[in-house]
């Protein structure tokens, strides 16, 4: 069953540093999303790409963030100068026709910032 | 301000019982309903709702959606210990979803 991938799992990085978390959405899928979960915290939305171009973001995803599709395959988000409060569970989703179908999540990559 | 509350937060219930999970709404542009099961990492999908007072229907598990009152119901009957895990409802506003805090399930045996 098509599934979509999300490396690393789980990154440890230092606060102020970059990180690049990376996701391969499912091969026929057109929009690609990113959440984020603080620990015991809701699933929130950080940003919807479709057809090369951000289609919505939240408040949320200021300046420190970008994504890109570098390639056919993957969809990166990029998290600029790390704060501590970005530790968090980041899931990337993807969908063939935006999310009036069911929405196929990644399992995530945990980001802890130190 | 979209929002998705669901009630209750948590919910302790023996083997064998039946339980009613509720979601309520206020999100623009309303185009779907989801339910999704979350219980170490990612959420898996349940049901997607998209008319009023169809029920969907899969195994144990069933929900409705009420679109004039803004709501929807997922039943769970004859609760078994693998239904332990949060239940995410989310709402499909625009381009994006907006979650619920889920409703945490835990079934003893």
């Amino acid at each position: 069953e098509p599934e979509v991938t999300q490396t690393p799992s789980h990154q440890v990085t230092q606060m102020g540093q970059e990180v690049i978390l990376r996701c391969v959405p499912i091969s026929n899928h057109l929009y690609f999303y990113w959440y984020r979960q603080i620990l015991g915290q809701k699933v929130e939305f950080l940003v919807s790409f479709y057809n090369n171009e951000i289609s919505e973001k939240s408040e949320i995803f200021d300046d420190q963030f970008s994504v890109e599709r570098p390639d056919g395959s993957n969809f990166t988000l990029k998290i600029r100068s790390t704060k501590l409060e970005d530790s968090a569970m980041y899931f990337c989703a993807s969908g063939f026709k935006s999310l009036n179908t069911e929405a196929f999540f990644g399992q995530g990559t945990r980001l802890t910032v130190v | 301000e979209d929002k998705v509350v669901q009630s209750p937060l948590s919910l302790v219930v023996h083997e064998g019982d039946t339980v009613t999970l509720n979601c309520s709404y206020e999100v623009t542009n309303f185009r779907s309903l989801l339910w999704y099961k979350q219980e170490k990492k990612a959420p898996t999908f349940l049901f997607m709702l998209t008319s009023s007072g169809i029920e969907k229907k899969s195994g144990r598990l069933s929900s409705i959606l009420d679109k004039k009152e803004l709501f929807s119901i997922l039943n769970i009957t004859a609760t078994q210990t693998g239904d332990s895990a949060v239940y995410l409802c989310a709402v499909e506003g625009g381009n994006k979803l907006v979650f619920g805090a889920g409703t945490i399930l835990r079934v003893k045996s």
